[in-house]
């Protein structure tokens, strides 16, 4: 069964912010929402993670939901090297699974 | 900034040949994962090395796949024989051991068995 689900695909003007939604509705209290890309014929690269309370970095921001149900991805200012496909991943902080699923194609356009 | 090597970075093989990749991870990270990425889905864990030993290979398909760490340090992941299905993204990934963080993956191998 999937933690999470996105939607498949997204566009976004360039320059303009990037929102992209995950559902986790089964979460647990010890599960982190982690978020990777993968931009195309790369490995996918580590984005952010969080427990309960918006984080920033660098790259993104993420915001998770007071029922931690659900989060999003924000990318403040997106550029065409953006495009990627965006990965939302719930697990333990040590466990074993990283399961990527589907993901989401975001395409940021001209 | 540490990288994930891995080679060949492509590979083009004759179903039923053998072939091997390699990675060599971060240094220090005790964890390191296969992967393997079907064109147009997600990555799917084949196996979980803690140091030299095997912690989760319950998606490796043992009949034609091994995979080894012998020094916990750099692996190599074996297809004998391979077959048309096996094409693919082979991608390896490191982590810190005990720690919360993201894993750190490498450009991969892209398989193509004809």
């Amino acid at each position: 069964d999937a933690k999470t689900t996105q939607p498949t695909s997204m566009d976004c003007a360039e320059g303009r912010a990037a929102n992209l939604p995950c559902n986790h509705s089964t979460i647990s209290g010890n599960e982190y929402v982690y978020w990777y890309r993968q931009i195309h014929s790369q490995g996918p690269q580590y984005i952010i993670h969080g427990l309960k309370n918006n984080e920033t970095n660098e790259m993104a921001s993420l915001i998770i939901t007071e029922d931690r149900k659900s989060s999003t991805l924000i990318l403040p200012h997106a550029t065409l090297r953006d495009t990627a496909v965006y990965y939302c991943i719930v697990r333990v902080a040590d466990g074993n699974d990283m399961r990527f699923g589907a993901g989401t194609r975001l395409t940021v356009k001209p | 900034e540490a990288e994930v090597a891995q080679s060949p970075r492509y590979k083009i093989t004759e179903k039923s040949q053998a072939v091997a990749f390699w990675c060599d991870p971060i240094s220090g990270h005790a964890t390191l994962y296969w992967y393997r990425q079907i064109l147009g889905q997600g990555p799917e864990l084949l196996v979980q090395f803690q140091d030299e030993s095997v912690v989760d290979d319950s998606q490796l398909p043992k009949d034609r796949f091994s995979a080894e760490r012998l020094k916990g340090v750099d692996s190599t992941l074996k297809i004998q024989p391979a077959e048309l299905g096996d094409s693919a993204m082979y991608l390896c990934a490191s982590s810190p051991f005990g720690q919360g963080y993201g894993y750190t993956f490498g450009s991969g191998t892209r398989l193509t068995v004809v």
